[in-house]
């Protein structure tokens, strides 16, 4: 069964940082694509970034790019989010998912809260 | 960014009723290889968001076949054959045909 263990989340300062990680198991990790979508409280679904099989090529949002950074360790099978420069804005619970091209995004954690506020 | 379009934003049903969601696109989501990158999510209280559906029409692994998807182009909707309890959260389209991946606002299923 396909398992994604998301951890890392917190409240935190505007302005500083914080690291997301994803726990992968169930599959072959480094065969997928993978990626992070978020909510803010009471809102909808929006894509953050994904990253390839290797972590050869990242994607972004433009409201995160310069500041977020996805990566993987393949090796450890886990997804990570750097999240640098956090803005009141990136407030929201972080789902790690696997990403395929003809099945889309797999969510299977329960994601985890980031609160950017002073 | 491909905007998404979803109604009714709430929805009441009672159990056994049918009923449908719509997703309009502000573009094609035809893709150049032929597949239309399309998919349907379910977000029960509490819980992450499940897909049901992919590429428009498929049934997820374990997604009840009251679960039915269908459109082209622009327009797709969403249709439960038979409402049950288990049905009520929110339902969101995604579009992965164009960058980046975008989701519609969502509609409330809610339980008469």
């Amino acid at each position: 069964e396909v398992q994604l263990v998301e951890s890392g989340g917190g409240l935190v300062q505007p302005g500083r940082s914080l690291k997301l990680s994803c726990a992968a198991s169930g599959f072959t990790f480094s065969n997928y694509d993978m990626a992070w979508v978020r909510q803010a409280p009471t809102k909808g679904l929006e894509w953050v970034a994904s990253i390839s099989t290797g972590g050869g090529n990242t994607y972004y949002r433009d409201s995160v790019k310069g500041r977020f950074t996805i990566s993987r360790d393949n090796a450890k099978s886990t997804l990570y989010l750097q999240m640098d420069s956090l803005r009141s804005e990136d407030t929201a619970t972080y789902y790690c998912a696997r990403q395929s091209v003809y099945y889309g995004l797999l969510l299977r954690g329960q994601g985890v809260m980031v609160t950017v506020s002073s | 960014d491909v905007v998404l379009t979803q109604t009714p934003s709430i929805l009441s049903a009672t159990i056994g009723q049918s009923v449908s969601i719509s997703c309009r696109s502000s573009q094609s989501l035809l893709d150049s290889d032929g597949n239309t990158y399309l998919y349907w999510f379910l977000q029960r209280p509490g819980q992450s968001p499940q897909r049901l559906i992919y590429l428009v029409s498929n049934l997820g692994s374990g997604v009840p076949n009251r679960f039915s998807g269908s459109g082209s182009g622009t327009d797709f909707t969403l249709k439960i054959s038979g409402v049950e309890a288990e049905d009520l959260g929110v339902y969101y389209c995604m579009q992965a045909t164009h960058a980046p991946f975008t989701f519609g606002s969502g509609t409330k299923l809610e339980i008469k």
